[in-house]
């Protein structure tokens, strides 16, 4: 079956410290793989995203994450934590481009992101 | 640029009534819409799949008479929830697909929906 599986359900990271997210997957085959957080009451926006080529992605706010195939996994980094970054961050995969599947994501549970001053 | 904007952010009914949601995407065309539903301190649940000018494909569990989906035009898809409830309160989100870039959703700021 296909999943995504962020085991962290909250971190608490004081700011100016690192930050890693993990995000492991069960799929057919090496899909896209999202990173998107969502401040309170709000809508998704996309950090970054991986399809194909380089396994560390760049992606908005400082944020990069690294496919490894190995592991199944597509951990979230962030070498310095801003206030501003507390939200919730979700994990998505989806299907490869030319697939029969309509394009829908499936989403990990979320991690909490609080940040110390 | 890919904005997605929905309307109304929030709104509160009474149970019994019926409350629409609108999708639109501002500055592209978007063949496909989805819709989520997000309970508090829990992940996105895809309930349906909306493909412009062709019925939406619910996920298992998704009554398609209760929420019912439009996609009329290439920038605007609606949700209503019929006969709402309160266990139909919820976090209602949209996101649009391009029809240019297939890989990447962009999603709207969401709609909370309370039904009295």
């Amino acid at each position: 079956a296909q999943s995504v599986t962020q085991p962290d359900i909250h971190i608490t990271v004081s700011e100016g410290a690192s930050l890693e997210l993990r995000c492991n997957y069960s799929y057919g085959a090496t899909p896209y793989l999202f990173w998107y957080v969502q401040s309170p009451g709000q809508g998704l926006q996309l950090l970054l995203k991986y399809f194909s080529g380089d396994t560390l992605v760049q992606g908005i706010k400082g944020f990069e994450a690294e496919f490894k195939r190995s592991q199944s996994s597509f951990n979230l980094r962030k070498p310095s934590v801003h206030w501003s970054d507390a939200a919730e961050y979700f994990c998505a995969v989806g299907p490869v481009r030319g697939s029969s599947n309509t394009g829908k994501l499936i989403f990990g549970q979320g991690t909490t992101l609080q940040v110390k001053p | 640029g890919a904005v997605v904007s929905q309307h109304p952010s929030r709104v509160i009914c009474k149970s019994g009534t019926s409350v629409k949601i609108e999708c639109r995407s501002l500055d592209f065309q978007a063949t496909t819409m989805f819709w989520y539903r997000q309970f508090p301190k829990k992940s996105l649940m895809l309930m349906a799949t909306s493909n412009e000018g062709s019925k939406a494909t619910y996920e298992q569990g998704v009554e398609k008479d209760k929420f019912l989906i439009n996609h009329a035009s290439l920038t605007l898809s609606t949700l209503t929830v019929t006969s709402a409830h309160p266990e139909d309160s919820s976090f209602y989100i949209c996101s649009a697909r391009m029809s240019t870039r297939a890989d990447t959703q962009y999603f709207g700021p969401g709609t909370r929906l309370t039904v009295l």
